[in-house]
């Protein structure tokens, strides 16, 4: 059964602190590794990681994948109460001629001033 | 460009009723994924539709039905509402339905069934 196991489930730290998100993963046919950012309703893309070792960047934020070891992090550095959220990782797989994502249930980060 | 358009936002319903969600993509894209949102399960994947045909689904009971029309806006329909659907409805749009593509998620329908 494909799954995506995020950790910790809930996080909380001080504005200025450096945070690290796990996502592990053990997904058939996999194409990519997804973050998203929820804060409200609509999830919003940070990342998308497909090959291993290749860090991503943006702002504060970066990410990076080991796909030998089936996990990837997600680094917030400098936190700021904006960065509270509920962060998700997914993976997609290519099923039925398409794709679909499987989601962990998130890791819900309060950064408090 | 304009966003993913869900609609209705807030929903709620009895028992036994059914309902239908509507999901109006971003233009030019056309696929649509729709997922369901619980704080225990988390986000589940239901089903996916490019060019008004289903090419993907999860593992959701018979219950859960969508379509999608010529103009790539999609509805998802659950029939015999029981009180485990209550939940945040998403939809993804996307180019193509791949993830090189991106999807851009909605902001969601809330359903409650009481």
């Amino acid at each position: 059964e494909d799954k995506v196991v995020q950790s910790p489930l809930s996080l909380v730290v001080h504005e200025g602190d450096t945070v690290t998100l796990n996502c592990s993963y053990e997904v058939t046919n996999f194409r990519s590794l997804l973050w998203y950012k929820q804060e409200k309703k609509a999830p919003t893309f940070l990342f998308m990681l497909t090959s291993s070792g290749i860090e991503k960047k943006s702002g504060r934020l970066s990410s990076i994948l080991d796909k030998k070891e089936l996990f990837s992090i997600l680094n917030i550095t400098a936190t700021q109460t904006g960065d509270s959220a509920i962060y998700l990782c997914a993976g997609a797989l290519s099923q039925g001629g398409s794709e679909k994502l499987v989601f962990g249930k998130g890791t819900k980060l309060t950064v408090n001033p | 460009k304009a966003g993913v358009t869900q609609t209705p936002r807030y929903l709620i319903k009895t028992r036994g009723q059914q309902v239908t969600l509507s999901c109006s993509p971003i233009s030019g894209h056309r696929s649509v994924s729709w997922y369901q949102q619980t704080p225990g399960q988390g986000l589940q994947f239901l089903f996916e539709y490019f060019s008004e045909t289903q090419r993907n689904k999860g593992n959701f009971p018979g219950r859960f039905s969508g379509r999608q029309f010529s103009n790539s806006r999609s509805e998802m329909n659950v029939s015999t509402l029981e009180l485990g659907d209550s939940a945040l409805y998403l939809c993804a749009s996307s180019l193509a339905g791949v993830s090189g593509h991106g999807y851009t998620f909605g902001s969601g329908t809330r359903l409650t069934v009481v």
